[in-house]
């Protein structure tokens, strides 16, 4: 699983995008953040090609899956709040292991 | 709402000594169980899982966990630590609707292991 890219800085009201891509031909991919003490939080995840559904903290991001090997995580307009790990996983379905991208650390000033 | 524990935010122990890494789980029904562990500006890399079956589950690295549903915990354990298995370690919960069908993960907080030499 392969996330572009690895750092990014902007500043507060910026519309940014994050690329992942994997080569496993999975159907399930999701985006996750990852802030200190709370773990990981579920995004929005996809089940195949042209679907996506929420998870727990979907507010302020938005997704496309339009192609199944990609799953980009968009962000309207950056808030401070969004200062944070980024992480794309992808995996067979729901009960299989998930495989995980080496993560984008956002900072938004 | 199911959710996840992870009661120990770091754990020390000596090179050589056993370990343990404790979860306890909240699910409304038979859940599915994981142990992620992550490196230092990695990403999550799977250990085991538990999902039906024996109650001892062996993974990577040597690792094991125990699912005990009375307790309704699932701990990471192993035998004779390394200073290599010093990482950040996550138990992860879902429900388990049935063969092939499950609910969305939940994530616990985390556990720093630190092996000391």
């Amino acid at each position: 699983v392969t996330q572009n890219p690895r750092y990014l800085i902007t500043v507060t009201g910026k519309k940014l995008t994050v690329t992942c891509s994997q080569n496993m031909n999975h159907e399930y991919m999701s985006w996750y953040r990852q802030d200190p003490g709370m773990g990981l939080r579920l995004i929005h995840y996809s089940v195949g090609e042209g679907t996506t559904a929420k998870g727990e903290v979907p507010d302020g991001y938005n997704v496309s899956r339009l192609k199944k090997q990609n799953f980009l995580l968009g962000l309207e307009s950056a808030a401070p709040s969004q200062t944070s790990v980024y992480f794309c996983a992808s995996s067979w379905d729901y009960n299989s292991p998930l495989h995980f991208g080496n993560g984008t650390r956002l900072t938004v000033t | 709402a199911q959710s996840v524990a992870q009661p120990e935010d770091q754990v020390n122990v000596a090179e050589g000594n056993p370990l343990t890494v404790k979860c306890t789980y909240s699910v409304s029904g038979n859940p599915y169980l994981f142990w992620y562990v992550q490196y230092p500006n990695r990403g999550l890399q799977f250990l085991l899982k538990y999902i039906t079956g024996d109650n001892l589950v062996k993974g990577s690295y040597g690792f094991e966990a125990e699912f005990n549903k009375s307790q309704t915990s699932f701990h990471l354990k192993k035998p004779s630590a390394l200073v290599s298995d010093s990482a950040l370690y996550f138990c992860a919960a879902g429900l388990l609707i049935s063969s092939g069908s499950a609910r969305q993960l939940t994530f616990g907080s985390g556990t720093q292991l630190t092996v000391l030499p």
